[in-house]
């Protein structure tokens, strides 16, 4: 079993839809957990930063983690065709230092 | 803030000669910065972890001769490409974490290299 597991999609939905994108992980030792966005041919853009369990809220964006069943979640409200990109779950533990980083989900939004 | 760059964004180099790569923390010192190479449709691939004023930690099967790091300041990572080989050719990606922060990881826009 992988460390981090990240259905890689790809995912298509209609311009305004909510979505959905999940990570599960195997590691309970895990804290710190980040979303990342990827264009083609572009560096990785940090979407959201959660220490621990629970909610964080930005903008059209929510993050959720819960420890307990070792799942993680991104859900993006009103997408735009602009949201269209690779989204990437990552997370470390406390001490280590290397993010560990899921396969990455293709996300396209049409308009 | 918290904006890491990276040069060149794009390189063509002859099989045999070495290519340097640069990643710049432009305003925050980075103690610790990453390498990564990402393949098409793959997701990043952790090469090498660099502490300023210190070498390098290669992730297995990594070469560390083929790969030279240098963290020289504490805004400042190279990464070398030795003898590149068309096999060599990738997406190399750097990224830098703040002295001050515990989690965030800021990725640079990356360096598309080609070896012909």
């Amino acid at each position: 079993q992988k460390e981090v597991e990240q259905d890689p999609g790809p995912l298509s939905v209609p311009e305004g839809a909510i979505v959905s994108l999940n990570c599960t992980y195997s590691n309970s030792a895990f804290q710190y957990f980040m979303w990342y966005r990827q264009y083609s041919r572009k560096g990785p853009e940090l979407l959201m930063y959660t220490y621990s369990s629970g909610n964080k809220e930005d903008g059209r964006f929510t993050a959720q983690v819960d420890k307990s069943s070792k799942y993680i979640s991104l859900f993006i409200r009103d997408s735009q065709p602009s949201d269209s990109a690779t989204y990437l779950c990552a997370m470390r533990n406390q001490a280590g230092t290397a993010l560990i980083f899921g396969k990455g989900t293709t996300l396209s939004v049409s308009s | 803030g918290a904006v890491v760059s990276q040069h060149p964004s794009w390189v063509i180099c002859k099989s045999g000669t070495s290519v340097k790569i640069e990643c710049r923390s432009l305003d925050f010192q980075a103690t610790t910065m990453f390498w990564y190479r990402q393949f098409p449709k793959q997701s990043l691939m952790l090469m090498a972890t660099s502490n300023e004023g210190s070498k390098a930690t290669y992730e297995q099967g990594v070469e560390k001769d083929k790969f030279l790091i240098n963290h020289a300041s504490l805004t400042l990572s190279t990464l070398t490409v030795t003898s590149a080989h068309p096999e060599d050719s990738s997406f190399y990606i750097c990224s830098a974490r703040p002295g001050s922060g515990e989690g965030e990881q800021y990725f640079g826009p990356g360096t598309r290299l080609t070896v012909t």
